[in-house]
C-alpha cells in the first residue's frame, strides 16, 4: 500500500515555464488537496477537492490549475512559473471531507529560477 | 481567521524526559485538532487527531489533550527517545472552511 505518492520529489525550472506535479493515492479516499510549505509561514492550501470532477481554491490559488478526473490522481499544474512558487508542495488526502485525518505525500521541492 | 501559535519553535531535552508541547489557536469554532510530525526533508505524518467533541487522545506514548474554551492543546510525549527528534505541527480545522490552519512548528530534539 504505497499511500499518497508525488512525483517529481525535485524541479528546477526557469521564470516562464510551466510544469505539472503529480500526486496519486491508491486508499480510495474522496478528498485530496495541495498545500505549499514555506519558511516561517506554515502549510497553507492551494485547491482541495471534494471528488472526481470537482475541484475547488483553497487560500492561495493564484498560478494554479488543478483537475480531478479519476478518484486516484489530482495533479498540480504551474501555468507560468515564477520565483515566488519556489517552495516544497505538499499533496494530501483523507476518506472524506470532514473525515479528518490527513494522509501526506512526501513533497515536491519546486525552484524557480 | 483562524491563528494557529506554536511555542517554543524549537527544544531540546535529554533521553527518558516527559515532555509537553504547546499549540494555542484564536477561534475556538474548530471541527478538529490534529497533530503531526516532520521528519527533515519529509512529508507529513498524522500523530493524533482530536474531534472537538472530545478532551484528549492517547497513542503509545503520545497524549494530545484540547481545551476550546482557552483555545489551547498540548501534545505530551513520555519517555522521550533520539527517534522522537522531528517537528511537530499543529494544525486546525474550523467549521465551514475546507483548510487547515497549521501552526509553524515546534523542533524538538532528543539528546541521547
Amino acid at each position: 500500500n504505497a499511500g499518497v505518492t508525488q512525483t517529481p520529489k525535485f524541479q528546477v525550472l526557469k521564470t516562464g515555464q510551466s510544469m505539472t506535479l503529480q500526486c496519486a493515492q491508491d486508499m480510495n479516499h474522496e478528498y485530496m488537496s495541495w498545500y505549499r510549505q514555506d519558511p516561517g509561514m506554515g502549510l497553507r492550501l492551494i485547491h482541495y477537492s471534494v471528488g472526481a470532477g470537482i475541484t475547488d481554491q483553497g487560500e492561495v490559488p493564484n498560478g494554479y490549475n488543478v483537475s480531478r478526473s479519476t478518484t486516484e490522481d489530482f495533479p498540480l499544474r504551474l501555468l507560468s512559473a515564477a520565483p515566488s512558487q519556489t517552495s516544497v508542495y505538499f499533496c494530501a488526502s483523507t476518506p472524506g471531507q470532514h473525515t479528518g485525518e490527513l494522509f501526506f505525500g512526501e513533497g515536491s521541492r519546486l525552484t524557480v529560477l | 481567521k483562524q491563528e494557529v501559535t506554536q511555542i517554543p519553535a524549537a527544544l531540546s531535552v535529554p533521553e527518558g524526559e516527559n515532555l509537553v508541547l504547546n499549540c494555542s489557536f484564536t477561534d475556538s469554532a474548530i471541527y478538529n485538532l490534529q497533530w503531526f510530525r516532520q521528519d527533515p526533508g519529509k512529508g507529513l505524518t498524522s500523530l493524533l487527531l482530536i474531534q472537538s467533541s472530545q478532551r484528549e487522545q492517547t497513542s503509545g506514548r503520545l497524549n494530545a489533550s484540547l481545551d476550546k474554551s482557552s483555545g489551547r492543546s498540548t501534545l505530551y510525549i513520555a519517555a522521550s527517545q533520539p527517534g522522537d527528534s522531528a517537528t511537530y505541527l499543529c494544525a486546525v480545522k474550523n467549521f465551514g472552511n475546507e483548510k487547515l490552519t497549521f501552526g509553524t512548528g515546534t523542533r524538538l530534539t532528543i539528546i541521547p
